[in-house]
């Protein structure tokens, strides 16, 4: 069955510092990867799309890579602030699916001061 | 920046009754769909609807969900008679084209 993972122990690092983050998948070939970020209580907030034939995209002080070889995605934070704080999801999309989207379980985001 | 909105922000309701979600999505939007949150658990996918149709659904939609989008605007999720499982954060998004979703704040829905 189709299986997405992600970094089950919640990320805890200090400000100033990079933040990258794994989505992991199996038996599934998603034409886009989205990461999205949750908050406690909230609805998820779109951060950035990549498709199948992208290896890489950057928004500001994000990147997201792609490895369809892999089956692997990476989620980057540069220069993190406290205010990134929150969870982390991944979700796969396939054509034809009706936009379905299937996520993974989050990671947990922890950036001290 | 248009939103998707959600009401109510939280619905409290016996097992057996049936309750309706409401959503408004983002005007120029053309997908709809619904989510599903339990406390603690992934995201998980329920229906998207597009050109007055379903265009996908989840085992979890079954014969006790259903959708509408009764004027041009509201877009609803129906349960008919609530379990004490359905408990859950529900979400609507909607999207222009079937990739990038936009959330709404959810509705809490607890069953007693």
């Amino acid at each position: 069955s189709q299986k997405i993972e992600q970094n089950s122990e919640a990320l805890n690092i200090q400000e100033g510092k990079t933040a990258t983050l794994t989505c992991n998948y199996t038996n599934y070939s998603p034409a886009y990867l989205q990461w999205y970020r949750q908050d406690p209580g909230r609805g998820p907030v779109f951060l950035l799309l990549i498709r199948e034939n992208e290896k890489e995209k950057r928004k500001e002080r994000l990147k997201v890579t792609f490895d369809t070889t892999l089956k692997q995605s990476l989620f980057h934070i540069t220069a993190s602030q406290p205010a990134d704080s929150a969870t982390y999801l991944c979700a796969l999309d396939r054509y034809n699916q009706g936009g379905k989207l299937i996520f993974g379980q989050g990671t947990e985001l922890s950036v001290k001061p | 920046e248009p939103e998707v909105t959600q009401t109510p922000s939280h619905q409290v309701t016996q097992m057996g009754q049936e309750v309706i979600l409401r959503c408004v999505p983002i005007s120029n939007h053309l997908y709809f769909y619904w989510y599903r949150q339990i406390l603690g658990q992934k995201v998980e996918f329920l229906v998207s609807f597009y050109n007055n149709e379903i265009s996908e659904k989840s085992e979890i939609f079954d014969d006790q969900f259903s959708v509408e989008r009764p004027d041009g605007s509201n877009f609803t999720l129906k349960i008919r008679s609530t379990k004490l499982e359905d408990s859950a954060m529900y979400f609507c998004a909607s999207s222009v084209g079937a990739d990038t979703q936009y959330f709404g704040p959810g509705t809490r829905l607890t069953v007693l």
